[in-house]
């Protein structure tokens, strides 16, 4: 089983809507949990990060963990084109002071 | 500031050539980090430096040789590598709040 796991999409979401991402973990001891945006040919970027149950808000960025199920998910709302982007989940390595990063969630936002 | 830099950009270099990627951070973070990613892939975990100290991947071949001059600058040394190596080469940096900001990486094409 694979450490961090993500829908590869491409997920496709009207301008103004809500897009929903979602992670699950296997690693039942992970206790951060992070999102990057990655658009293509540049860098990640953090956006997000959340350590407790429940949910974490930053502007339009709502971060949620459930840790007795093992997932992690992000919801971006009121979505812009300028959210298209490829969307990294990832986890502390185990035994490593390092990330373990999902395939990602290529995101499109149509207008 | 959560800048990290990178040097170069872009670099092209033959398989019998000898090469350097630097990395810089000013945030007085205590770990830095290289990663590597393929295109449509995310980025993979090379090495560590955690207070100047090595942690190591085994996994990475010997022709990859990181060194941190000091607690600001991260090196990674390239020698003789092959046409799969080409990727991009993403340094990052950490406070120890598994929070880590990433440079905009080096596009590395081995001929």
């Amino acid at each position: 089983q694979k450490e961090v796991e993500q829908n590869s999409g491409p997920l496709s979401v009207p301008e103004g809507a809500i897009a929903s991402l979602n992670c699950t973990y296997s690693d039942r001891g992970s206790q951060s949990f992070f999102w990057y945006r990655q658009y293509s040919g540049k860098s990640p970027e953090l956006i997000m990060f959340i350590y407790s149950n429940g949910d974490k808000e930053d502007g339009r960025f709502t971060a949620q963990l459930n840790k007795a199920s093992q997932y992690v998910s992000l919801l971006i709302r009121d979505s812009q084109p300028s959210d298209s982007a490829t969307y990294l989940c990832a986890v502390p390595s185990p035994g490593a002071d390092g990330l373990t990063f999902g395939k990602g969630t290529h995101l499109i936002i149509q207008p | 500031d959560t800048e990290v830099t990178q040097t170069p950009k872009h670099l092209v270099m033959g398989m019998t050539n000898k090469k350097s990627l630097k990395c810089e951070q000013h945030m007085g973070h205590r770990a830095m980090y290289w990663y590597k990613q393929k295109a449509k892939k995310p980025p993979e975990l090379m090495f560590v430096y955690s207070y100047e100290k090595l942690s190591i991947n085994e996994s990475v071949p010997s022709r990859f040789s990181p060194e941190c001059p000091n607690s600001s600058l991260l090196n990674l040394h390239l020698h003789a590598l092959q046409p799969e190596d080409s990727a991009l080469y993403l340094c990052a940096s950490s406070s120890g709040t598994g929070r880590q900001y990433f440079g905009p990486g080096t596009r590395l094409t081995v001929t």
